[in-house]
Formats: structure tokens, sequence, C-alpha cells
């Protein structure tokens, strides 16, 4: 694994199923974040996680949930998928969340809900 | 929270300059990023700026005003490849970010 990985790339699901979206990094980043971006409405942040073990919401965090076990992983939850949730999901990651350096993007998943 | 303004959509020639402005309000202001996004792509960074002055790289440049709130994406000698959104985002006091809603630059030959 090389940066930040997402899986998978895309996925149609009926809407009440439960999905995860999964995120990798292997950066050793202390702070990850998840977005949506919609058409029109840029990135939006849902939730985000400044270090293993501590969680925070974002702006649009309703139907979604996130854990932070350990520093690589930061998994998505949606427990009961509505279709007003279909969009692009890109999971980032940074060193800190201060300083000069960027957040660095995964290639994000596609979701469709039906 | 936030609120960050920047133009939809903006058409330009091949080998021209174009200016992408921003505009923000903030509570709280750590710092300001340029993305550019392919189509189908993850947003790449392009540049930061939190001290006001001009940020130089190659044919991309960055200004920012931060008494003013505003800052500009300056793209010279446009190519077709830089045909992307662009997104301006502003780090708050958390550290977190909040994005425009992008720009949409077409270059035509």
């Amino acid at each position: 694994i090389a940066g930040i990985t997402q899986a998978p790339t895309s996925q149609i699901l009926a809407a009440g199923r439960r999905m995860t979206l999964r995120c990798t990094q292997d950066m050793r980043h202390n702070a990850m974040y998840w977005y949506r971006q919609d058409l029109g409405l840029g990135l939006r942040l849902i939730h985000y996680s400044n270090t293993a073990g501590t969680t925070g919401k974002g702006e649009v965090p309703d139907g979604y949930s996130v854990s932070r076990a350990n520093t690589d992983d930061f998994p998505l939850t949606l427990a009961s998928a509505v279709p007003s949730q279909t969009s692009v999901y890109f999971c980032a990651s940074h060193p800190s969340g201060e300083g000069t350096d960027t957040q660095y993007f995964g290639p994000g998943t596609r979701l469709t809900v039906l | 929270g936030q609120n960050i303004d920047q133009p939809t959509e903006m058409t330009a020639t091949e080998g021209a300059i174009v200016q992408i402005n921003c505009t923000y309000q903030t509570s709280g202001f750590n710092g300001l990023f340029w993305y550019q996004q392919h189509a189908g792509e993850a947003p790449t960074f392009l540049s930061y700026n939190v001290l006001d002055g001009l940020e130089e790289k190659g044919r991309f440049s960055s200004f920012l005003s931060r008494s003013k709130g505003y800052s500009y994406l300056l793209l010279k000698e446009l190519q077709m490849k830089d045909s992307a959104s662009y997104l301006c985002a502003v780090r708050d006091g958390d550290y977190k970010l909040s994005f425009g809603a992008g720009t949409t630059v077409t270059v035509r030959a």
C-alpha cells in the first residue's frame, strides 16, 4: 500500500442496507477525515479523527458513524442507507492537522443508494 | 463555520491567463489552500497561504489578503491539461478544512 486507499471503488446499494466504506493509510498520519462531494456543494466534512481513539463530528454527520481503533484505518458506516446519501466519498489524512502540510486524499468511493 | 464563495465556471484560451477568486468569512483562520480536481479523481494540492501576499509555484500563483477575506489563484500559460475544477479551502481554528463549491475551468484551443 502506498499513500491512502479506499474500498470499494464504487457501490450500488439498496435503501435500508448497512454499508461500511473502508479507508486505510500507510503514512502514519494522526489526523483522518471523511468528506462527501455533491455537485454544486463541494466537499463537506462528515466526521474526523485527530488521533487514534478519538473522533469528532463534521458539518454533515447525521446517518454516518466512524471509528478509529488504530492509526491506519478509519471506516465510515452508513447504518441504514437512504437515497440522499448517494454521493462520492473521499477519505483524507494529515500528519497532525496543523502546519503547512496539506491533507492527502484517497481516490474516492462512488456510492449510489436506490 | 465558514462561508466560502468562488465562481462556478470560467473559460479561457490555451496560453492565456485565468484568475479564480475566492472570498471567505471565517470563525478562525489557519490558512487557505487551493486544490485541483480532474473529473472523477481526488483533489490534489496546489498551494497554501497563511500570510498576506503572493506565493508563486511555476505557472500557478496564489494570493491572500486576510483583512479582506480574499484569495485568488492565478493560472498562467494555460494548457489543455489545466481543464479541471479548482477548490478553495479555508482551515479554521480547529484545523478542519471547509471547501468552496469549486470553479470549473475549461481551456479551449
